[in-house]
């Protein structure tokens, strides 16, 4: 697998290898993190999510890890599947913010090779 | 998508027309969002609603208007006030506004 950053909106990896998806956060006082998976012409699907108590979750095939010191969360699949192929975005809520909305980062697009 | 359902997939809208995007879900959520999602960029949230009968302004609300008259539904209206309508438009509902987002699978509005 390879990271990137936001600021390099694609990657592609080889099936079966293993993906990182970087994020870096805005505001430090965020506390609750999800990752969406959106495929072309449909709506993000709720992958997983973190609270700020913790540093790393783990679901099928994925993990998340995260770093408040350098306000970072990642997103790891593993055994990457065609299936995969989507854009990928990162989330943040501040919890005690007024607004009901996420702050949603523009995406990764995960392109995976047969 | 969950028990969330948008209707239409595909929207036109004439110049200086309302039209109106639905969207239902069946998941007994008490809050529910619009969203707005331009080519390669994040979604920007148009309302939100917490509770039914109450909804307040997102980022970017001027040329929108909704109601919420029943919990499982929330309308969007794209007035012809809204200059610039092209867009996929998402609607999400929680638990509560502090809990994960679900996704419903979008209304694609086009301006003929």
């Amino acid at each position: 697998g390879e990271s990137v950053g936001l600021h390099l909106p694609t990657l592609s990896v080889q099936e079966g290898d293993n993906s990182i998806i970087n994020c870096a956060y805005s505001n430090s006082a965020s506390d609750y993190f999800i990752w969406y998976k959106q495929e072309s012409g449909k709506g993000p699907q709720f992958i997983i999510d973190i609270r700020s108590n913790m540093d790393k979750r783990q679901g099928q095939r994925v993990t998340v890890l995260l770093n408040k010191t350098v306000k970072h969360l990642s997103l790891q699949i593993a055994a990457t599947q065609p299936g995969d192929s989507a854009v990928y975005f990162c989330a943040e809520k501040y919890y005690g913010g007024s607004q009901g909305n996420l702050i949603f980062g523009k995406g990764t697009k995960l392109s995976v090779k047969p | 998508d969950g028990g969330i359902t948008q209707s239409p997939k595909y929207l036109f809208r004439k110049e200086g027309q309302n039209v109106t995007l639905s969207c239902e879900q069946n998941l007994n959520h008490d809050a529910m969002y619009w969203y707005r999602q331009d080519p390669g960029q994040g979604l920007r949230l148009i309302y939100y609603s917490q509770i039914v009968n109450d909804f307040q302004k997102g980022d970017i609300a001027e040329g929108y208007s909704v109601s919420r008259e029943k919990k499982e539904s929330f309308p969007l209206t794209v007035t012809s006030a809204q200059k610039n309508p092209t867009a996929f438009y998402l609607c999400a509902s929680s638990i509560r506004v502090e809990r994960a987002q679900y996704f419903g699978p979008g209304t694609r509005l086009l301006v003929l």
